[in-house]
């Protein structure tokens, strides 16, 4: 598993409240990402950081934010959750350095519902 | 927009046939395809990947087969096992680091009867 623990693994939540969902990691890679899975969708990127304070948007990051401040942690928050937020969500790390291929490893998922 | 799209959306196989899943990509640029397998409650796992200097690259019972003119790839599974029930993900990316993030496929929902 590539050493990445996710946090809550499950989390029932209301409307509007904010949720912090955090993902670790113990081998000090570069790159990590958020996706959220949804049936029909598949993987979509929402948030991804390439270091310590340094992060970017993916394709759904309407509605999430991210913080990196230590390599081995990653944060996503739904500062107000809506219900189209419910979902699985999964962080992943690279094994990439700059300029190879970007070999991605998942960890367990949280499974996120917001009533 | 770059996209990957991966069919059939499910399939059914009797144990010991032959599952072929395809996929067919839109970006030339993309230069690393690889296959994610998911069992239910899990995170998706890197099964095998390929890069377009090969037209295949097999793993025990795993193959990926490579058309770089057709933009098309697929995973096909010898002697399918109940085992391999699971739902596996297409993705594609292209060398460069953080600039060559994963788009992956929409996922093929695979069960093998006994």
């Amino acid at each position: 598993d590539a050493g990445i623990t996710q946090s809550p693994r499950h989390k029932v939540t209301e409307t509007g409240t904010p949720v912090t969902l955090r993902c670790h990691q113990t081998e000090n890679h570069r790159y990590m990402y958020w996706y959220r899975q949804d049936p029909g969708h598949g993987l979509r990127l929402i948030h991804y950081s390439y270091g310590v304070k340094d992060t970017d948007k993916g394709e759904v990051s309407d509605g999430y934010s991210v913080s990196r401040s230590k390599t081995e942690d990653f944060l996503l928050t739904l500062e107000s959750a809506t219900s189209s937020q419910t979902s699985v969500y999964f962080c992943a790390i690279s094994t990439t350095t700059s300029g190879s291929y970007n070999e991605q490893f998942f960890g367990p998922g949280t499974r996120l519902t917001v009533l | 927009q770059q996209q990957v799209k991966q069919s059939p959306q499910s399939l059914i196989v009797q144990k010991g046939g032959i599952s072929i899943i395809n996929c067919a990509y839109e970006n030339t640029a993309f230069d690393y395809f690889p296959w994610y397998q998911q069992f239910p409650g899990k995170g998706p796992a890197l099964l095998i990947a390929i890069r377009p200097d090969v037209s295949e690259k097999k793993e025990g019972r795993f193959t990926i087969s490579f058309n770089k003119s057709a933009k098309q790839f697929s995973l096909h599974i010898m002697d399918s096992q109940p085992g391999d029930s699971a739902t596996y993900f297409c993705a594609a990316s292209y060398y460069g680091g953080s600039q060559g993030n994963l788009i992956f496929g929409k996922g093929t929902k695979l069960s093998v009867k006994p």
